[in-house]
């Protein structure tokens, strides 16, 4: 079956930093990735999506490119924000499937 | 602005009570899913609705059953609550896939998290 599996938590930097939170997944298909950010007392909404090997999802300066090789889909910021603090979830559908599979999620915290 | 509304932010209910979960979204999509979300666990799905009166089980369908009598709503129903049930559920929606831009994308609702005493 399909499955995700991310970087454990919690991850806590510094103001401008560098982010990289890894997603790895397991499918049968040619799945559809997402990563989801989950806001403190909030519901969880998409940050960016890739749907083909090699796409690149971007939104809001992250960053994540879709790796069919190393069956991967890891998210990068360049420069993080305070704001950025948040859980953040790595996804996959199978084509034509509805049902997303979810990882466990990744809390990071920004510190000024 | 479009969205996905639980009805209950927060409950608290002893062992053995029925609750129900209400969810309601106005972007007439036609896949609704109720998920719950447990600390080093991730979201699992518990049931996902495709059409109105359709259901299919997820991953965890046990102890819980669903109603979609109408497009807009889906609740989960827990028939008789037990402390393993504490947790916070949530509720999305989303466009059949291959339905152009946006489709298979989830909208989720704020959540609503239960505790059972």
């Amino acid at each position: 079956g399909n499955s995700v599996t991310q970087m454990e938590g919690p991850v806590t930097l510094s103001e401008e930093a560098f982010l990289t939170i890894n997603c790895t997944y397991t499918a049968t298909g040619y799945p559809s990735l997402f990563w989801y950010v989950q806001y403190p007392g909030e519901g969880l909404q998409l940050l960016l999506k890739a749907t083909k090997a090699d796409d690149k999802g971007s939104n809001k300066g992250f960053e994540a490119t879709y790796r069919k090789e190393t069956t991967s889909f890891h998210l990068e910021k360049g420069s993080v924000q305070v704001s950025d603090s948040a859980v953040y979830f790595c996804a996959l559908s199978d084509f034509g499937n509805e049902k997303l599979t979810f990882g466990t999620g990744t809390r990071l915290t920004i510190i000024p | 602005d479009v969205k996905v509304t639980q009805s209950s932010r927060y409950l608290v209910k002893r062992t053995g009570e029925k609750v129900f979960l209400e969810c309601v979204q106005d972007m007439d999509h036609e896949n609704m899913f109720w998920y719950r979300q447990d600390p080093g666990l991730g979201l699992r799905l518990i049931y996902f609705s495709y059409d109105v009166k359709m259901k299919e089980k997820g991953d965890i369908p046990e102890g819980y059953s669903v109603s979609r009598e109408k497009k807009e709503r889906f609740s989960l129903i827990l028939e008789s609550a037990s402390t393993n049930q504490t947790s916070m559920y949530l509720c999305a929606s989303s466009k059949n896939p291959g339905q152009g831009i946006g489709a298979n994308v989830l909208t989720f609702g704020a959540g609503s998290r239960l505790t059972v005493l």
